[in-house]
Formats: C-alpha cells, sequence, structure tokens
C-alpha cells in the first residue's frame, strides 16, 4: 500500500531565499508525482506533473524532480515571494487509480 | 483553461439529513473521483468512476455514500444519512484516463454538519 510522507510539516523562510520541499513514497511503482498548492479553506491547484520517466519538470520558479529508485521527490522554489506561501502537497500516482496524498508543507515566507 | 466545478461552496446540514454535493467534471474526461479532507488531516481517496460505474472505492466510502452521474456533465455524491464526522471539505477530480495525465481538482465543498 502507497504511503508519502513529506517534511518538514512547516517551513518559515524570508523573501528571496530559495527552498526545497521533500516528498517520499515507499512503492516506486508509480506512473507520475504530482504537487499541488492549496491556500487555507481552497481547492487544490496542479503545480507540475513529473512522469516517471522523467527527472525534473520546470514550470516558472518552480522545479520538481524525481528519483523513483529512492523514493523520493522535491520541489525546488527559487526566489520565494511572500504569495507563495501555502500549504504544498505530494501525491503520487500508479495508474488509473486514486491518488495517493502526503500531509502536506505549509509554507511561510514572510517579507 | 477547463476546469472542474463544484457546488455548493458551503453546505450546512442538520446530522442524519442527506446532503447531494455537485461537480461538473471537465469535457472530455472520462475518470471521475471523489475525494475529502477533513480539516488539518491528508487528502482521502473515496470513490472513482469509469463507464458509468464505480471502478475502486476506499474503505471510508460506505453503505451512506453513493455516487451518480445522472446526466453527460454532472457528477454527484450523495451521503445518505450525515454523520458529525462527515464534516470535511469534499474535492471532486477528473482526469482525461491515460495513466500519464493529471487529475485535475474542483474547488471543493466544505461540508459542515451540526
Amino acid at each position: 500500500k502507497q504511503e508519502v510522507t513529506q517534511i518538514p510539516a512547516a517551513l518559515s523562510v524570508p523573501e528571496g531565499e530559495n527552498l526545497v520541499l521533500n516528498c517520499s513514497f515507499t512503492d516506486s511503482a508509480i506512473y507520475n508525482l504530482q504537487w499541488f498548492r492549496q491556500d487555507p479553506g481552497k481547492g487544490l491547484t496542479s503545480l507540475l506533473l513529473i512522469q516517471s520517466s522523467q527527472r525534473e519538470q520546470t514550470s516558472g520558479r518552480l522545479n520538481a524532480s524525481l528519483d523513483k529508485s529512492s523514493g523520493r521527490s522535491t520541489l525546488y522554489i527559487a526566489a520565494s515571494q511572500p504569495g507563495d506561501s501555502a500549504t504544498y502537497l505530494c501525491a503520487a500516482n500508479s495508474g488509473n487509480t486514486p491518488l495517493v496524498f502526503g500531509k502536506g508543507t505549509r509554507l511561510s515566507v514572510i517579507a | 483553461e477547463p476546469e472542474v466545478t463544484q457546488t455548493p461552496s458551503h453546505q450546512v446540514t442538520q446530522m442524519g439529513q442527506e446532503v447531494i454535493l455537485r461537480c461538473v467534471p471537465i469535457s472530455n474526461h472520462l475518470y471521475f473521483y471523489w475525494y475529502r479532507q477533513i480539516l488539518g488531516q491528508k487528502v482521502e481517496f473515496l470513490v472513482s468512476f469509469y463507464n458509468n460505474e464505480i471502478s475502486e472505492k476506499s474503505e471510508i466510502f460506505d453503505d451512506q455514500f453513493s455516487v451518480e452521474r445522472p446526466d453527460g456533465s454532472n457528477f454527484t455524491l450523495k451521503i445518505r444519512s450525515t454523520k458529525l464526522e462527515d464534516s470535511a471539505m469534499y474535492f471532486c477530480a477528473s482526469s482525461q484516463g491515460t495513466p500519464n495525465q493529471p487529475q485535475h481538482f474542483g474547488d471543493g465543498t466544505r461540508l459542515s454538519i451540526l
């Protein structure tokens, strides 16, 4: 049974810093891994999807990497801004099956 | 860009009452999902739906829950007799159906059971 863990649970950084959020999964037989952003009381916004055959995927200041063999993914945020403050969730997809989510990392970027 | 839309955004219901949560998936998508998130906890899978039938369900999805696609556009989740512990954010998602495609989520319905 797939389990997804995210560390740290919370992170506070000053504006402008680069930061890394970590995600680990127990079953490496995944098709892809999706990173989401969730603002308080709101829905899930898909940020990046990284395929199992890819090692990384980039969108603007965000870069996600995937290492299936070690069961890890990272989300790198460059030059963080206060508007990046949110909870970041990763979810593992093993095909046309339910996503398995981590509990998220709550990010605060301080101006 | 096409979106998954959910209504209502917030539903307040007395314990024991029936509630129906509505979703309009993205039009060319084939797989539909319901997830829920209890406050402070992980997003959890409830049920997936494909080709007009349930394809997979979790142990949370017991006899009080049902899903339906009553027409070509809507996808509903019904909770027959709500309990206090059903209070949560309920998310609908859809995907095109190939394994390498992302699931797209709606903004959710916040269900509060009194």
